[in-house]
């Protein structure tokens, strides 16, 4: 497989669920993030990692709780989730954190709460 | 806080026609911008990077340019085709005092190119 992989593609669950998402890359990429695609608003950065550190968290609830276990893996662990988030869960990848390079995204997952 | 706007929202076509959809932005401090196309149901696909020291750049029929100073950038679709319907997004990178690789989003334009 090659560029950004996210799994699972759709996922429906109740506020009291735990779950968690799922991203890859077969890039060789040094830096990861999360972003949020609502229906009514533009994207939204939620996190990002740079060789497995974070060093960005743009003021998600705690109910979000991401780990990147490796440059290769990023996950979202879901917990007491709301109707509002319902929405597009992005990942994508940098090969570095810098502003001039381009980043990759995947197809991401498509979360409804219940 | 750098905001950015797409216009128009929604643009449908026939095939053929030249197309110009259009980006601006709040904060002229960027580092570079970047246009992506979004299939539904899909990620973003990357299609063009301008570095803020560019003033455009070109992939096949696609042309971008960028004007920092009055935060404005444009995207130039030539004899456009029905498979070129997508959602166009623009983002811009960097601003004073963000954190690097930071991406702002617009809200998108809408395409639709009939046959």
């Amino acid at each position: 497989e090659t560029g950004v992989t996210q799994t699972p593609r759709h996922l429906v669950m109740g506020m009291t669920n735990k779950k968690s998402l799922k991203c890859e890359q077969h890039l060789g990429h040094n830096a990861m993030y999360w972003y949020k695609q609502s229906a009514k608003k533009p994207l939204e950065l939620m996190f990002v990692y740079s060789l497995e550190e974070r060093v960005e968290n743009n003021s998600v609830p705690s109910r979000f709780s991401p780990e990147c276990p490796n440059s290769s893996h990023l996950f979202l662990h879901l917990h007491t989730l709301q109707p509002e988030d319902s929405a597009l869960y992005l990942c994508a990848s940098s090969q570095a954190l810098t502003d001039n390079q381009p980043q990759h995204f995947g197809d991401g997952t498509r979360l409804s709460i219940l | 806080k750098q905001e950015v706007t797409q216009i128009p929202a929604a643009l449908s076509v026939p095939e053929g026609e030249n197309l110009v959809l259009n980006c601006s932005f709040t904060d002229s401090a960027i580092y570079n911008l970047q246009w992506f196309r979004q299939d539904p149901g899909k990620g973003l696909t990357s299609l063009l990077l301008i570095q803020s020291s560019q003033r455009e750049q070109t992939s096949g029929r696609l042309n971008a340019s960028l004007d920092k100073s009055s935060g404005r950038s444009t995207l130039y679709i030539a004899a456009s085709q029905p498979g070129d319907s997508a959602t166009y997004l623009c983002a811009v990178s960097g601003d004073r005092g963000s954190t690097l690789g930071r991406l702002y989003f617009g809200r998108g334009t809408q395409l639709t190119v009939w046959p």
